[in-house]
């Protein structure tokens, strides 16, 4: 069964860097998001993309992140910049098409720690 | 501002009884409706969707969903160790299809 991909599992960076996470949505998939969850709390929307550009992006998601989609595969989030407040759990999130009734498939995770 | 509230718990159940999760959200604009569990340190796996009023079944699982009450529920029958996570209750925005999630209930099912 196909499925959402992340790379790496786990990042370690030291404050004031920059981090790109990875994420391999299946592949006929169309509509791709960003969520993250910093321990203990709720999983938060970032960042929802479609057709080579952003559609929706929450409060969260301000000038220090960006999303990509480099070539026909991968889908990444780059952090500039990392604060303190970055670490948390990263997932990606991807539907096959833009209905209400579309199941969002979740990859592993990125787990970001900013030291 | 788009919310949804879980009683965070925890819950705890003996094996074979029925767990009961509730969630209520604040956009009524939202129409899918959905249950992921979530193991610690991992990603959200899907349990069900909803998306008309009334209940759906799916094995020991039943979704509830009453839009006029803006509340979804969960119920898991015969509970089962293997259950104990905590579940998240989902819901679509608009538009855009994004999800926003609720805090989550953590369940314990007590051998």
């Amino acid at each position: 069964e196909p499925e959402v991909t992340q790379t790496p599992s786990h990042q370690v960076t030291q404050m004031g860097q920059e981090v790109i996470l990875r994420c391999v949505p299946i592949s006929n998939h169309l509509y791709f998001y960003w969520y993250r969850q910093i321990l203990g709390q709720k999983v938060e929307f970032l960042v929802s993309f479609y057709n080579n550009e952003i559609s929706e992006k929450s409060e969260i998601f301000d000038d220090q992140f960006s999303v990509e989609r480099p070539d026909g595969s991968n889908f990444t989030l780059k952090i500039r910049s990392t604060k303190l407040e970055d670490s948390a759990m990263y997932f990606c999130a991807s539907i096959p098409a833009d209905g209400y009734q579309e199941t969002q498939y979740f990859g592993p995770g990125t787990r970001l720690l900013v030291l | 501002q788009k919310e949804v509230e879980q009683n965070s718990g925890p819950l705890s159940v003996p094996e074979g009884a029925i767990a009961s999760l509730n969630c209520t959200y604040s956009d009524r604009g939202s129409q899918s409706f959905f249950w992921y569990r979530q193991y610690s340190g991992k990603s959200p796996e899907l349990i069900m969707s909803i998306y008309s009023n009334g209940d759906k079944e799916d094995g020991r699982f039943t979704a509830q969903l009453n839009k006029a009450s803006q509340y979804v529920s969960l119920l898991i029958r015969d509970s089962q160790p293997s259950d104990s996570a905590t579940y998240l209750c989902a819901v679509n925005g608009v538009p855009g299809n994004q999800f926003y999630f609720g805090t989550g209930t953590s369940l314990t099912v007590i051998p």
